[in-house]
């Protein structure tokens, strides 16, 4: 199983409201990542999780709140957002952060905020 | 910091070979990753460089050259379906961690 999985496809959401993204891999990788892509943009790293812990964090606005509740699962804690923050979400994974492994991406949650 | 660089837009006809150019400018360098991404999907991996010379996979082909800051994806025999973003991303381990750093991308249309 080479997949990784994300929920929702598609999420709508106010400015004074709570969300959250999840992503799911079940590849037995041990880094996680949440990425930002605008329309005609590359994916910009925001998070990276290895073995669990937080290891990077691009200086994203604490209006994202990421969290990695075991080795398979990642969330993206989403409030107070910004009109802005409408783009493409992906979550990827690796096998871990020690040495330049494949990234496999999930597909995304396309996020507007109104 | 890194610099990656790769045509905006091209334009290539069914049946025909393409190569599409990526240069790069980082310190800390471990490896070029090439992602295919169709629009409004996640990128798929296409290939992956970290030593010099040409890595053939099917109809695609990368090339590296380290001391050059250079790469290129070759694809041969082009479909209607590899009309995608093309992504060159480059791997470094500056923050103590392997990470990717994606350049803007080459839209390719592929024409009949």
């Amino acid at each position: 199983d080479t997949e990784v999985t994300q929920t929702p496809k598609h999420l709508v959401m106010g400015m004074t409201n709570k969300k959250s993204l999840k992503c799911e891999q079940h590849m037995g990788h041990r880094a996680m990542y949440w990425y930002k892509q605008k329309a005609k943009k590359p994916p910009e790293l925001m998070f990276v999780y290895s073995y669990e812990k937080l290891s990077i964090n691009e200086s994203v606005p604490s209006r994202f709140s990421p969290e990695c509740p075991n080795s398979s699962l990642l969330n993206l804690h989403l409030h107070a957002l910004q009109p802005e923050d409408s783009a493409l979400y992906l979550c990827a994974s690796s096998q871990d952060t020690s040495s330049s492994y494949e990234q496999y991406f999930g597909p995304g949650t396309r996020l507007t905020v109104t | 910091g890194q610099n990656i660089d790769q045509p905006t837009e091209m334009t290539a006809t069914e049946g025909a070979i393409v190569q599409i150019n990526c240069t790069y400018q980082t310190s800390g360098f471990n490896g070029l990753f090439w992602y295919q991404q169709h629009a409004g999907e996640a990128p798929t991996f296409l290939s992956y460089n970290v030593l010099d010379g040409l890595e053939e996979k099917g109809r695609f082909s990368s090339f590296l050259s380290r001391s050059k800051g250079y790469s290129y994806l070759l694809l041969k025999e082009l479909q209607m379906k590899d009309s995608a973003s093309y992504l060159c991303a480059v791997s470094d381990s500056g923050a103590g961690s392997y990470q990717l750093t994606f350049g803007k991308g080459t839209k390719l249309s592929v024409i009949p």
